[in-house]
């Protein structure tokens, strides 16, 4: 199965900071089925970004992705309180759909 | 506007078996697959199994022994089917609807938390 590695597993930022998350896939993934998902305490995940760059809607424009192959990220231009959350990566290149193991970002 | 509902018994002993139902509303079962994915308490997501809009299946290997999925399109529900559950089958219980191989999974349900303890 493919397995998503994500890093940092926890991070923290001050509101105004730009944000980097990455996801690490074990085998090549298709840039088109690169999902990422925004799950909050107490809440089903929402999808925030798919094909590797795609906002969803209703998500705001400092958020982006970017990525091909191996390697993926999610990018917050400038940190908000409500952009504290869990973000999951997922892949639907191959069977396990498999997702990463979350990176929880926090407010500093 | 797109709804998915989840439902089930709650508590279910060890080694026993469940069932539960995701109920849609919103759109057909004859358009769109369904996925169900499980969250341990504290934990990651796990995809499970979905099952296609032309009701074929596709199950996570490392379950599919004691994993079963159906559908009633007529009643717009989707049924998973779990045996042999064990503690660690403790998780919150998801269904998402099968928004596209390029868009992911677009709607979720609220989940159904299921405990297995005895």
């Amino acid at each position: 199965q493919i397995v998503l590695t994500q890093s940092p597993a926890i991070m923290s930022a001050s509101l105004g900071e730009r944000v980097t998350m990455t996801c690490t896939a074990s085998s090549s993934v298709s840039s088109s089925y690169l999902h990422w998902y925004q799950q909050k305490p107490g809440s089903s995940p929402k999808l925030w970004i798919y094909s590797t760059s795609n906002l969803a809607s209703g998500v705001p424009a400092r958020f982006s992705g970017s990525g091909s192959g191996t390697s993926y990220s999610l990018t917050i231009s400038s940190m908000e309180a409500e952009d504290a959350a869990t973000y999951y990566c997922h892949q639907y290149h191959r069977s396990p759909f498999t997702f990463g193991s979350g990176t929880k970002l926090e407010i500093k | 506007q797109v709804q998915l509902k989840e439902s089930g018994p709650g508590l279910v002993a060890p080694s026993q078996s469940l069932s539960i139902t995701c109920t849609i509303s919103g759109f057909s079962l004859t358009s769109y697959g369904v996925h169900w994915v499980r969250q341990p308490p504290g934990k990651g997501l796990e995809w499970l199994v979905v099952i296609w809009s032309d009701g074929s299946t596709t199950y996570n290997s490392a379950l599919k022994s004691r994993l079963s999925i159906s559908k009633d399109n007529s009643k717009s529900q989707v049924f998973l089917k779990m045996n042999s559950l064990q503690t660690d089958d403790t998780a919150m219980y998801y269904c998402a609807r099968h928004g596209g191989i390029t868009t992911g999974f677009d709607y979720w349900g609220q989940g159904t938390t299921l405990t297995v303890s005895s």
